[in-house]
């Protein structure tokens, strides 16, 4: 069965600093995944997606992140952060075969201090 | 990019009546809704996919009686949590897809927050 692990349910930054948010996945096949952010009364918004193309995976609002298969990981990152990062992220993968359930890691906040 | 919205945004309803939650793809057909269900603080838990025009398929531990999903077009998807009580009471969201492959991006609804009395 396919599942992500994100190690930290809080991280704190300060503006301008880089982000590091952290996510391992467990498949047993090659999967998709995505990185989705959630701002307070918003939808979900899609960041950006590996899906067995480049490892190095840029998304919108300059993150982006990098498919490791040796190390199973798919973190999510960003040089610099802005304070309109603050949000909740989460790490998702694919449920695989023809379905196109999602399955959601348990999420990181992100707080971003001026 | 495809908008889906959901209505209502919130409802507070007495425990024991029935609460119906729409969600609409605005700009495209989305041939796939799901319905999640997120805790405070918490993931967000799939309950249901459904196709136009079939009927839902439940996830294990979802009570299909309970939780009523309609899909009748490519645009319009609705929850119906029946006789609800206070442990009902949760974070609802839709998302919404065009295609059958596991890449094909889901587009999510802002969400409808439950609260019975």
């Amino acid at each position: 069965a396919q599942s992500v692990t994100q190690l930290d349910s809080h991280v704190s930054v300060s503006e301008g600093t880089p982000v590091l948010l952290r996510c391992n996945y467990s498949s047993s096949y090659s999967p998709s995944l995505f990185w989705y952010v959630q701002h307070p009364n918003k939808g979900l918004q899609l960041l950006l997606k590996y899906t067995s193309a480049a490892t190095l995976v840029k998304g919108i609002n300059g993150f982006e992140a990098e498919f490791k298969k040796s190390e199973t990981s798919f973190h999510l990152t960003k040089p610099s952060a802005h304070m309109s990062d603050a949000a909740e992220y989460f790490c998702v993968v694919s449920a695989g075969g023809a379905s196109d359930k999602l399955i959601f890691g348990t999420g990181t906040r992100l707080q971003v201090f001026p | 990019g495809a908008v889906v919205s959901q209505h209502p945004s919130r409802v507070i309803c007495k425990s024991g009546t029935s609460v119906k939650i729409e969600c609409r793809s605005l700009d495209f057909q989305a041939t796939t809704m799901f319905w999640y269900r997120q805790f405070p603080k918490q993931s967000l838990m799939l309950m249901a996919t459904s196709n136009e025009g079939s009927k839902a398929t439940y996830e294990q531990g979802v009570e299909k009686d309970k939780f009523l999903i309609n899909h009748a077009s490519l645009t319009l998807s609705t929850l119906t949590v029946t006789s609800a009580h206070p442990e009902d009471s949760s974070f609802y969201i839709c998302s919404a897809s065009s295609g059958g492959h596991s890449y094909n991006e889901q587009f999510f609804g802002p969400g409808t927050r439950l609260t019975v009395l």
